[in-house]
């Protein structure tokens, strides 16, 4: 079984300023790095697929970084607004073959106005 | 695009029942898979499917069955419910895998919330 670790469990950020949080994986066999954006009593939706070592992603005020030498990535939200509200979670693939995703318990976050 | 469909959205079982969770795509995805989401567990995978014919285990499979006769469909089979087996289920998929970034991006379905007294 793959560990795949994010921290913090739950944020809670003030509407306006910036956040990050980590999501830690193992180093070795790496293939992709996913970051999903949950909001409550919906489907989980695609935000980055990242592939390669220092990739940076951006969608809008939300970015990602990859380490894939030391197993990490970053998630940054810029100027956090209400609607940012919901849990990101990452999930690792590893290279070789078929294998589905392995999740992260995610990060829980609160923008509070 | 319908995207990803899934059947019923909630259900309750007695321990020992079967029951069938639907799941079908209209993109044409190669990739399905099935994950089951529990309290502070996480999505964990329980089956997937590379295409049509090919289905393979994932990290918790056992008391599940699942097939894929056709790209579109990958119905989900509980062969004698547990209460352990109370949870979300989410069916996902994607176009393909291990073929770049785009089209390994993962569509979700929208749940089906089971509980197995």
């Amino acid at each position: 079984i793959l560990n795949v670790e994010q921290s913090p469990q739950s944020l809670h950020v003030q509407e306006g300023d910036s956040t990050n949080f980590t999501c830690s994986f193992p180093s070795s066999n790496f293939y992709a790095l996913h970051w999903y954006r949950w909001e409550t009593a919906k489907s989980p939706e695609a935000l980055f697929v990242m592939t390669l070592n220092g990739d940076e992603k951006k969608k809008g005020r939300i970015s990602a970084t990859l380490n894939t030498k030391e197993g990490y990535s970053y998630l940054y939200i810029k100027g956090s607004q209400p609607e940012d509200s919901a849990t990101y979670l990452c999930a690792f693939k590893s290279g070789g073959g078929a294998d589905g995703l392995t999740f992260g318990k995610g990060t829980h976050l609160i923008i509070q106005p | 695009n319908a995207g990803v469909t899934q059947t019923p959205k909630f259900q309750v079982l007695k321990t020992g029942q079967s029951m069938t969770l639907q799941c079908a795509q209209d993109m044409n995805h190669e990739y399905m898979s099935w994950y089951r989401q529990d309290p502070g567990m996480g999505l964990r995978l329980i089956h997937y499917s590379v295409g049509a014919g090919i289905t393979d285990q994932g990290e918790v499979p056992n008391g599940y069955n699942v097939s894929r006769s056709t790209t579109e469909d990958f119905p989900l089979r509980l062969l004698s419910a547990a209460p352990s087996q109370t949870s979300v289920y989410f069916c996902a998929s994607s176009y393909s895998t291990y073929r770049g970034q785009q089209q390994e991006t993962q569509y979700f379905g929208p749940g089906t919330r089971l509980l197995v007294l």
